[in-house]
């Protein structure tokens, strides 16, 4: 258990639908990650949020967008759908700062688009 | 251009074997994590190595960090059943924003 947790478990949609993906931090991080993972392959950095704010971006279209709240709860947005977008979207929470720097992954979402 | 490299990508033992798992890259990393990630669920942390030439032990799990901290192995003794996953290394380079780069992942199967 990794107090990380990650609403709904499994989700379908259809291409061009919006989608909203939740998840709650360890208590006491401040920093959230996501991730996008294709089936059989390793995760790939989606953005960070650190303090309600973008801390960084991976290479991934402004259709990908997140926010996070005063509680460290953060979501993931996902415009414009498409077929490729189908994956386990995954959050890590973490402490900006800790040393060494280790991320706590939640269970994940899996998105469907059909 | 995947900055980790896994090896190899898919293992089959039987129970009771020995395996080697190695984690490539051409970067130096801050600190270097495995994970083990069973299916339809998130990555679990089994292991942070942060200096060169670390070695750091977990049961039957033995994990060293290269000397010039670009490279990893993992390697488990006596694997059971319950070792099958897919086991991913990550390397962060520190900074403003301390992403993990994720290798390619191993998919381990132990047979009974």
């Amino acid at each position: 258990e990794t107090g990380v947790t990650q609403s709904p478990t499994h989700l379908i949609k259809t291409r061009g639908q919006q989608v909203t993906l939740r998840c709650s931090s360890q208590s006491g991080h401040n920093t959230v990650s996501w991730y996008q993972q294709a089936l059989g392959q390793g995760p790939q950095f989606i953005f960070q949020y650190y303090r309600e704010e973008e801390n960084g971006r991976g290479n991934f279209p402004p259709r990908f967008s997140g926010l996070q709240f005063p509680n460290y709860s953060s979501e993931l947005n996902v415009n414009a759908l498409e077929l490729d977008d189908s994956a386990l979207y995954l959050c890590a929470s973490s402490l900006k700062g800790g040393s060494p720097y280790e991320q706590y992954f939640g269970p994940g979402t899996r998105l469907t688009v059909t | 251009t995947q900055l980790l490299e896994q090896s190899p990508q898919f293992l089959s033992i039987q129970e009771g074997e020995n395996l080697t798992v190695y984690c490539n890259s051409s970067s130096v990393f801050s600190s270097l994590q495995w994970y083990r990630q069973e299916p339809g669920e998130g990555p679990v942390l089994l292991v942070t190595v942060v200096t060169g030439g670390e070695v750091k032990k977990l049961k039957r799990l033995t994990f060293q960090f290269g000397d010039a901290r670009k490279d990893s192995s993992l390697h488990i003794t006596a694997a059971q059943t319950g070792d099958t996953g897919l086991y991913l290394c990550a390397g962060a380079w520190g900074g403003a924003t301390n992403k993990l780069i994720f290798g390619t992942g191993t998919l381990l199967a132990v047979q009974p």
